[in-house]
């Protein structure tokens, strides 16, 4: 079992559709990231919140909108996506720390199809 | 963009075996970490190793970086069939507010029983 809990598993959805992805930490991490991992290549990074703001936005397209509610909860809202943001959406969250990126704790995704 | 380039792409061996996995990259690092992804579930942390180390081990699991190649690698030694699985470098710079990992295209390691 992860300590990362994300929901949907799986999603199908239109491309008119909105639909949200969901994560949830209880480890006390105040940095949270959203991931796009496509088959056989690595997790490509897409947002990351610390402290409850976005710090890093990697030019995702605005159909993909991040939202931190609070500390244990990360949302990525879906609207008007294409067939090629079909991929695994990996949640993961870490501690802080001025000396380095530090380890992260990821779910285990939601598989998201895009017809 | 990727900044590791791993290699191999993929690996087959026997149980007990040893497998070594190598990862370069391209730019100045904090630390360099490697994590291990079982088919169809997320990432777990295997070992993080800082940009003032040369070695570390764990368990298993022995890693080296080499800071004037910009490479490290990753030993398991006698594996088993559960470590089958890809495993992903990741190189970390910055701080956790502002700096982010990169990931190697990674390495598929098939033990076979």
């Amino acid at each position: 079992d992860t300590e990362v809990t994300q929901t949907p598993k799986h999603l199908v959805m239109g491309m008119t559709n909105k639909k949200s992805l969901k994560c949830e930490q209880h480890m006390g991490h105040r940095a949270m990231y959203w991931y796009k991992q496509k088959a056989k290549k690595p997790p490509e990074l897409m947002f990351v919140y610390s402290y409850e703001k976005l710090s890093i936005n990697e030019s995702v397209p605005s159909r993909f909108s991040p939202e931190c509610p609070n500390s244990s909860l990360l949302n990525l809202h879906l609207h008007a996506l294409q067939p090629e943001d079909s991929a695994l959406y990996l949640c993961a969250s870490s501690q802080t720390s001025l000396r380095g990126v530090q380890p992260q704790h990821f779910g285990d995704g939601t598989r998201l199809s895009i017809l | 963009s990727q900044q590791g380039e791993e290699d191999p792409q993929a690996l087959s061996i026997q149980e007990g075996e040893n497998a070594t996995m190598n990862c370069s990259y391209k730019t100045s690092i904090n630390n360099l970490q490697w994590y291990r992804q079982n088919s169809g579930r997320g990432l777990v942390h295997l070992i993080l190793i800082r940009s003032n180390e040369r070695e570390k081990h764990s368990g298993r699991l022995r890693v080296t970086l080499d800071t004037s190649k910009k490479s490290s690698s990753l030993l398991i030694t006698a594996s088993r069939a559960a470590d089958t699985a890809s495993y992903f470098c990741a190189t970390g710079n910055g701080s956790s507010n502002t700096g982010k990992l990169i990931f190697g295209q990674g390495t598929t390691l098939q033990v076979k029983p």
